[in-house]
């Protein structure tokens, strides 16, 4: 299997702009978290779904984002519109099963810098 | 929400050296993660465990649940194995993670 994959690795675009992130997660995988990593506040949780399913949003920061996944292989992050404090790395990561534990798999990442 | 204490922060050592990164949380947890990220570079699921010992490789990672308490030990470290080294706990009851701030580890050859 090829991973979790994630679109685009870097991103560069100014403030204001709409800016869509894109993974694919391992296929039979029935988890699908988003993280966001900063330098300041680490790894944080953004959103994760359950058979497609949003289950928990609350770490999604305010109304500029939002994340669907419309199958079990892919889901997107959406920043509109994008602001300079949205600058991170951020993380998709997909797991197996249905319990609560289970080893994460991480894609490699999307880098945005907003400008 | 669970707190996830790490230490030390920083660790820096020489080549052939013993780890050991420690990790507290403050919550009863099923299972705790250790993550290894290089630099600029994705995320690594090194360790889930629930309890006692696992190892892989020259990694090992002990948990005592009782004392709330988890370890990552790396024996005859190398320089490849410098990387930040995070460990995280579920909060109670949901699949959210807690992750500590990490230890940024440097072997020296």
């Amino acid at each position: 299997d090829a991973g979790v994959i994630q679109s685009p690795r870097h991103e560069v675009t100014e403030m204001g702009q709409e800016v869509t992130l894109r993974c694919k997660p391992i296929s039979g995988h029935n988890s699908l978290f988003w993280y966001r990593q900063t330098m300041m506040r680490g790894l944080e949780l953004l959103i994760y779904f359950n058979n497609n399913v949003p289950i928990d949003d609350s770490g999604m920061p305010e109304d500029r984002f939002s994340a669907k996944m419309p199958n079990a292989s892919f889901s997107t992050l959406k920043i509109q519109p994008s602001e300079p404090r949205d600058s991170a790395v951020y993380f998709c990561a997909s797991r197996p099963g249905q319990v609560l534990t289970g080893e994460l798999f991480f894609g490699e990442g999307s880098r945005l810098t907003v400008l | 929400k669970n707190e996830v204490e790490q230490s030390p922060q920083n660790l820096t050592a020489q080549e052939g050296e013993f780890i050991t990164i420690n990790c507290s949380y403050s919550v009863g947890i099923s299972a705790l993660h250790w993550l290894q990220q290089h630099p600029g570079g994705g995320i690594v699921s090194l360790f889930m465990l629930s309890s006692g010992k696992k190892k892989h490789g020259r990694l090992i990672a002990t948990i005592n649940i009782q004392e709330k308490h988890s370890s990552l030990h790396i024996t005859a470290s190398h320089p490849r194995d410098s990387a930040v080294y995070i460990c995280a706990a579920p909060n109670f009851g949901n699949e959210k993670l807690t992750f500590g701030t990490g230890t940024r580890l440097t072997i020296i050859p």
